[in-house]
């Protein structure tokens, strides 16, 4: 079965730029999304499609997916920005599996 | 404004099945798929399975795929996800997901609905 792994944790100041990482074989051939998950709250999608963002989401979430990697990108992070955060691969030929999630920590 | 408004927790003994709804509103509920992720306690998000409201068209994980059926009902504008042989593992909360039209993605979540499996 298709994985994806994310590192567990990633600490940030404030201010300065947060990279999320998720990797799996072939990443960059399927779609990448990612969500954020603050404490007893469901998912928000942030990034979708690889690198677009919902309306309402701020600018400062951006995204990329290339060879085996998809990149969250966070600038200027924010102590609300704060959460758990999941990506997840989109492919027709294989299931939307989630990453392991990675917890944010602005410190 | 979409809302997903997801059924409340249950408590179950193990063998038993579950059936957690999903009522939509705000949008053409037909034109839409609706995805089912769970997370049980400290854990990631799980991918359950996917039905394409306008014509039923179903996509279970494979892990799941004996045990799960997801339904839904058009002239109520809601989902249903229905599980059996429900095992202690099982305790999660439950989510239902619209996928964004025409692109990857779950844009609107419901707010999850706690099902606790023990004997």
């Amino acid at each position: 079965s298709y994985e994806l792994t994310q590192p567990p944790s990633v600490s940030v100041s404030p201010g300065q730029t947060a990279s999320i990482t998720c990797s799996g074989d072939k990443l960059g051939d399927k779609f990448a999304c990612w969500y954020q998950q603050k404490p007893g709250q469901s998912p928000v999608l942030v990034i979708y499609q690889d690198n677009k963002r919902p309306s309402g989401i701020p600018e400062r979430f951006s995204g990329s997916n290339s060879g085996n990697t998809a990149t969250l990108t966070i600038s200027g992070t924010q102590a609300m920005d704060e959460a758990d955060y999941y990506c997840q691969a989109w492919d027709s030929s294989t299931e939307e599996v989630f990453g392991g999630g990675t917890k944010l920590t602005v410190l | 404004q979409v809302q997903l408004v997801q059924s409340g927790a249950e408590v179950k003994k193990p063998g038993a099945s579950v059936k957690v709804s999903c009522k939509a509103s705000g949008y053409t509920f037909t034109r839409y798929a609706m995805h089912w992720v769970r997370q049980a306690p400290g854990q990631r998000l799980e991918w359950m399975g996917w039905i394409t409201a306008g014509n039923g068209n179903t996509r279970y994980s494979q892990k799941l795929q004996d045990r799960v059926t997801i339904t839904t009902d058009t002239s109520a504008s809601t989902a249903y996800m229905e599980l059996n042989s429900l095992r202690s593992e099982d305790t999660a909360i439950y989510y239902c997901a619209r996928r964004i039209m025409g692109a990857p993605g779950l844009d609107y979540w419901g707010q999850g609905t706690l099902v606790t499996v023990s004997s």
